[in-house]
């Protein structure tokens, strides 16, 4: 069936830093990709999605690419704040429905830890 | 506007008891999916409802089950409970068209003793 894996963390880094959270994802059919971020004691936040094939999602100074051909969805931020801190959830919408995000197939979280 | 509302924040139970957790959606969203997040790991998707039917279900025993009101807000139980239930149970709503966003109420925190 349909999986996401993501790189164990946690990713410590210092402030202004780049960040990359590997993201790789099995489907049999064309899934849409998402990130959300869950901060403590709150529930997930969509930070970007991508419905096809080459789409780059953007948001917040996030950004992802949708690569089929390495079937990865990888995060990127340029330049990392304190406020980053958090557990980066990539996700995968159930390519046996097409279109339907009700049901989401999520990886296990990464932990970035931003220090000042 | 108000996100999504989910009560009550925490719950303690017993084994073999049964809870009741519920859900409120953003106004006009007809959608409202359930996830057991266990600590440490993802969301594991348990229901899907749109317009008052179930449109999907993840791999848990029959002991869960859920349901969606009229008015679009769902109830999530859990019968005969197990320590391996403890969990954030989060609800998620969304408009239910193609690609349209989940959006996730804060959970509920279940510890089973």
């Amino acid at each position: 069936g349909d999986s996401v894996t993501q790189m164990e963390g946690p990713v410590t880094l210092s402030e202004e830093a780049f960040l990359t959270i590997n993201c790789t994802y099995t489907a049999t059919g064309y899934p849409s990709l998402f990130w959300y971020v869950q901060y403590p004691g709150e529930g997930l936040q969509l930070l970007l999605k991508a419905t096809k094939a080459d789409d780059k999602g953007s948001n917040k100074g996030f950004e992802a690419t949708y690569r089929k051909e390495t079937t990865s969805f990888h995060l990127e931020k340029g330049s990392v704040q304190v406020s980053d801190s958090a557990v980066y959830f990539c996700a995968l919408s159930d390519s046996r429905s097409s279109g339907n995000t009700g049901k989401l197939i999520f990886g296990q979280g990464t932990t970035l830890q931003v220090k000042p | 506007d108000a996100g999504v509302t989910q009560s009550p924040t925490h719950l303690i139970k017993t084994r073999g008891q049964h809870v009741t957790l519920r859900c409120s959606p953003i106004s006009g969203h007809k959608s409202v999916s359930w996830y057991q997040q266990v600590l440490g790991q993802g969301p594991q998707f348990i229901f899907q409802y749109y317009e008052k039917e179930e449109r999907g279900r993840g791999n848990f025993p029959d002991r869960f089950s859920a349901r969606q009101f009229p008015n679009y807000s769902s109830e999530l139980n859990v019968n005969a409970l197990l320590l391996g239930d403890s969990a954030l149970y989060l609800c998620a709503s969304s408009l239910g068209g193609d690609n349209s966003p989940l959006h996730f109420g804060n959970g509920t925190r279940l510890t089973v003793t």
